[in-house]
């Protein structure tokens, strides 16, 4: 399994340009996640998802849009870049809880700057 | 509004000895815990949970303690490896299958052998 891949690693992006980060799983996981951190902070939780076709906002959605037609995909889509949005992106993925411990797999993560 | 404190942002021990990360939490709803452990252009890595029925979990050389009535838990690494350096998060959510972690700013363990 390769797990939780992210495109491209690195973007370098002028203010008001738009992009797709890209994130895909091949765990069969129903829950996908997108975080963002911030030099020197923790992550924070844009978007999820808990199934293909729907998506829910985390706790700092403005300025992303997010898409899920699959179990398998789930895009990150920035529309006008602005210099706040220069973070490093990460995607997570997890399985259906059946109670007890439950693990968020991580991608790589995507470091994106905008000038 | 930071809700997962890490005051130390970075921690240096010597090899063999115990690496010790403390870790705050200010919302009484958070009932159960996480360590990430991230290394350089890589995703954070699940180490270890706990639930706030416990109060300590242990797993291998990591052990986490959560002290419910001082919102405050600790990740103790016994003994520390210099394969142990990397960035240690500790996120809290409301339960375990919850969607929002929330995650503390992280505090960067180097291992000297």
């Amino acid at each position: 399994n390769a797990g939780v891949t992210q495109t491209p690693k690195f973007r370098i992006l002028k203010i008001g340009q738009s992009m797709t980060l890209q994130c895909a799983q091949d765990m069969n996981h129903n829950y996908m996640y997108w975080y963002r951190q911030d030099p020197g902070m923790g992550l924070k939780l844009i978007y999820y998802s808990v199934g293909a076709g729907i998506t829910d906002k985390g706790e700092v959605p403005n300025g992303y849009n997010v898409s899920r037609s699959t179990t398998e995909d789930f895009p990150l889509r920035l529309e006008l870049a602005a210099p706040s949005q220069t973070s490093v992106y990460f995607c997570a993925s997890r399985k259906t809880p059946a109670g007890g411990t439950d693990t968020q797999y991580f991608g790589p993560g995507t470091r994106l700057t905008v000038l | 509004d930071q809700q997962v404190k890490q005051n130390s942002p970075s921690l240096s021990v010597q090899e063999g000895r115990i690496s010790i990360l403390n870790c705050d939490y200010t919302n009484s709803m958070f009932d159960y815990f996480l360590w990430y452990k991230k290394y350089p252009a890589e995703g954070p890595t699940f180490l270890i949970s706990i639930s706030s029925i416990k109060d300590k979990n242990e797993d291998g050389r990591f052990t986490v303690f959560l002290n419910k009535s001082a919102k405050h838990l600790s990740l103790h690494i016994v003994p520390s490896q210099p394969g142990d350096s990397a960035v240690y998060f500790c996120a809290a959510s409301e339960n375990s299958g919850a969607n929002n972690l929330f995650f503390g700013t992280g505090t960067r363990l180097t291992v000297i052998p």
